[in-house]
């Protein structure tokens, strides 16, 4: 079973407008952390954002948050006031367990372009 | 954050030779590293679970004796792709496990792999 789903193959946004990337996961693992990373066309993958499965707030880093919603099962990454240079993949992914030498299960991806 | 160097960053090679990708822990020693593919338009999928000292662990689907890992010290683990075939021809990408709040997994610049 598909751990982590992205439904949105590309996403178009205004330069300077919001954007929000859906991810949903599934697991039975109380204890899990949710992550996103960028992808550039270089291929580096950047370390974006992080929820814990305890976290009570939402993450926020900068112009990106985590709109985590555990009974719906859903991550969204929100990214406020969108740059050209936004322009990427971006995956989230998923870590059944705390600690960071469990693996990462990665999700198909959404590619975004942001439009001056 | 942690730095995580990959080398080559690029290679050309012919079928049937064999290719070693060194990924490196820059910024601290690392117990624990990743190896993951990735092919073109795809997400990242994990290969295997490279542990100092001991063997690695291989994801189901995954070749042991065709992608060696070798994870001899605390900075540096190999990937070599044994024989390598033109269905080789990925991006490798490695990961180093951080241990802390956020449990985070950095990753390396990755190798882009072309088996003629």
């Amino acid at each position: 079973a598909q751990k982590i789903t992205q439904t949105q193959p590309g996403m178009f946004v205004q330069e300077k407008e919001a954007v929000t990337l859906d991810c949903t996961y599934d697991t039975s693992d109380p204890s899990y952390g949710l992550f996103w990373y960028k992808q550039p066309s270089s291929g580096e993958m950047i370390f974006l954002i992080y929820q814990g499965s305890y976290d009570q707030q939402n993450a926020t880093e900068g112009r990106y948050s985590l709109n985590f919603q555990k009974a719906r099962k859903s991550a969204n990454l929100v990214i406020s006031a969108s740059q050209l240079g936004d322009s990427a993949m971006y995956f989230c992914a998923m870590r059944e367990g705390f600690g960071g030498y469990n693996k990462l299960i990665f999700g198909a991806g959404t590619r975004l372009a942001v439009h001056p | 954050g942690a730095v995580v160097s990959q080398h080559p960053s690029r290679v050309i090679c012919k079928s049937g030779t064999s290719v070693k990708i060194e990924c490196r822990s820059l910024d601290f020693q690392a117990t624990t590293m990743f190896w993951y593919r990735q092919f073109p338009k795809q997400s990242l999928m994990l290969m295997a679970t490279s542990n100092e000292g001991s063997k690695a662990t291989y994801e189901q689907g995954v070749e042991k004796d065709k992608f060696l890992i070798n994870h001899a010290s605390l900075t540096l683990s190999t990937l070599t792709v044994t024989s390598a075939h033109p269905e080789d021809s990925s991006f490798y990408i490695c990961s180093v496990a951080v241990a802390g709040i956020k449990e985070t997994q950095y990753f390396g610049p990755g190798t882009r792999l072309l088996v003629l």
